[in-house]
C-alpha cells in the first residue's frame, strides 16, 4: 500500500496562475483533508471531505476549491494563486472508523508562489 | 491566550537522556489529545494518543492533566533518531460535522552523539 500520494513534490507559480494539487489514498478511508503548514502558523485545515461526494470548508478556504471526485481522490484548486499562498499543502485522510482518528498524511506539495 | 500552546525549544539533549514537553490548551471542553512527530521536510505522523489514565509506548509516556489543562510527552534513553519536531494535537469544539482539530506550532528536540 502506497498510503497517500500527493503530486507533484514542489511547484512554483506566478500571481494569477491556476493549479490542482492532487492527493489519493489507497487505504479505503472515508475522510480526506487538506492542510497548509507556514512558519509559526501551525497546520491549518483548508477544506475536507467527510466521505465521497460531501466536502466542507475549514479554517481557511479563501482562494480554494476543492473536489472529491471518487473515495480514493481530493484534489485541491487554486484558481488565481497569490503569494500569500506560498506554503507546504499536506493531504491527509482517517478512517472514522476508530476513536482517535488518526490522521494518514502524504508526502506533501512545497509551492511557492512569485 | 492560544488555543494550544507549546514550547518552541529547541530542546538539546545527549543520547540517553530523558526529556519532557508540556503542551497546553486553553478550552477546558477538549475532547481527546494527541502527539504527533514531524521529521524535517516531512509529514507528521502519529506518535500517540493520550488517553485520560496516561499511557506508555516504549521509551514514550503521554499524560494528561485536565485540572490544568495541559498534556505532556516524556522520552526516555534519547536516540538520535528522536531528533524531531513534536506536535500537540487538540480535538475541540465541533466544526460543521467534525470536531475541529487544532494543532500546536510543535517543539524541536535535537539528540545529540
Amino acid at each position: 500500500n502506497a498510503g497517500v500520494t500527493q503530486t507533484p513534490k514542489f511547484q512554483v507559480l506566478k500571481t494569477g496562475q491556476s493549479m490542482t494539487l492532487q492527493c489519493a489514498q489507497d487505504m479505503n478511508h472515508n475522510s480526506m483533508y487538506w492542510y497548509r503548514q507556514d512558519p509559526g502558523m501551525g497546520l491549518r485545515l483548508i477544506y475536507y471531505s467527510a466521505s465521497e461526494g460531501t466536502t466542507d470548508k475549514g479554517e481557511v478556504p479563501n482562494g480554494y476549491n476543492v473536489s472529491r471526485l471518487n473515495k480514493r481522490e481530493f484534489s485541491l484548486r487554486l484558481e488565481s494563486a497569490a503569494p500569500s499562498q506560498t506554503s507546504v499543502y499536506f493531504c491527509a485522510s482517517n478512517p472514522r472508523d476508530r476513536y482517535d482518528h488518526e490522521q494518514f498524511f502524504g508526502p506533501g506539495t512545497r509551492l511557492t508562489v512569485l | 491566550r492560544k488555543e494550544v500552546e507549546q514550547d518552541p525549544g529547541p530542546f538539546n539533549v545527549p543520547e540517553g537522556a530523558t526529556v519532557a514537553f508540556n503542551c497546553t490548551y486553553s478550552n477546558s471542553a477538549s475532547q481527546s489529545f494527541f502527539w504527533y512527530r514531524q521529521d524535517c521536510r516531512k509529514e507528521p505522523k502519529l506518535l500517540m494518543s493520550v488517553y485520560s489514565s496516561g499511557n506508555e509506548d516504549g521509551r514514550f509516556t503521554a499524560q494528561l492533566n485536565r485540572a490544568s489543562q495541559y498534556i505532556s510527552l516524556l522520552i526516555r534513553d534519547s536516540k538520535l533518531s528522536d531528533s524531531a519536531t513534536y506536535l500537540c494535537v487538540v480535538k475541540g469544539e465541533w466544526a460543521g460535522n467534525n470536531r475541529k482539530l487544532i494543532w500546536g506550532l510543535g517543539t524541536s528536540l535535537a539528540v545529540n552523539p
